[in-house]
């Protein structure tokens, strides 16, 4: 039984390059959370979308970073242009039925901008 | 937004039990209390959910009281591979909505 499958697991690249980060959720799951994890400010939601809509993107940093969910089964996360603020661990998480229920994580993608 | 807090670090011996706390004094009328437990280079990983009052599971217990202000992941006797650090998870109330808010998260220790 796969996991939350997450694209690529590191990414280095230069300050206004585009970034994507993929995600493959769970089969049969509703949900899908990006998030991110910085040392200064901790876990933070990003967007998530159920049934492939983005439902709240309140945590959406800026008008650089956007998120699609062409499919149930995919989801990207772009970074245009990047910024070295924007270094950090991204996670993707896919639950089954709604915000309340339990999350499962990908094993993240560490992003450093340089 | 209101901060949804935990404290940064706990240190416990092999064997113990081991309590931590979540302060969230907004959290939204209808959402649950959730836990998670993250290892190095991994993503957190489910460990336990609740509304109110007290729910355990194979792994450990929640304790919600009747205000829902906060909440106690209780860790019976825990072990080595327990050393992690643990989140919770609730909806903080904005208006009448409400957005995913971790808590700041504890690092456990857990020595022989």
């Amino acid at each position: 039984d796969a996991g939350v499958i997450q694209s690529p697991r590191h990414e280095v690249t230069e300050m206004g390059q585009e970034v994507t980060l993929r995600c493959k959720p769970i089969s049969g799951h509703d949900y899908l959370f990006w998030y991110r994890q910085t040392m200064m400010r901790g876990l933070e939601l990003l967007i998530y979308f159920n049934n492939n809509v983005p439902i709240d993107d309140s945590g959406m940093p800026e008008d650089r970073f956007s998120a699609k969910m062409p499919n149930a089964s995919f989801s990207t996360l772009k970074i245009q242009p990047s910024e070295p603020r924007d270094s950090a661990v991204y996670f993707c998480a896919s639950s089954l039925e709604g915000t309340n229920q339990p999350q499962h994580f990908g094993d993240g993608t560490r992003l450093s901008i340089l | 937004l209101a901060k949804t807090t935990q404290p940064i670090s706990m240190d416990s011996y092999e064997g113990q039990e081991v309590n931590i706390t979540c302060s969230h004094n907004n959290i939204a009328t209808n959402d649950y209390i959730t836990w998670y437990q993250q290892f190095p280079s991994q993503g957190p990983r489910f460990i336990i959910q609740g509304y109110k009052t007290k729910v355990t599971n194979e792994v450990a217990s929640l304790f919600i009281p009747a205000d829902r202000k906060s909440s106690t992941l209780s860790l019976p006797r825990v072990s080595l591979s327990d050393t992690a650090v643990y989140y919770c998870l609730v909806g903080d109330r904005i208006g009448t909505a409400s957005k995913l808010t971790f808590g700041t998260g504890t690092r456990l220790q857990v020595t022989l």
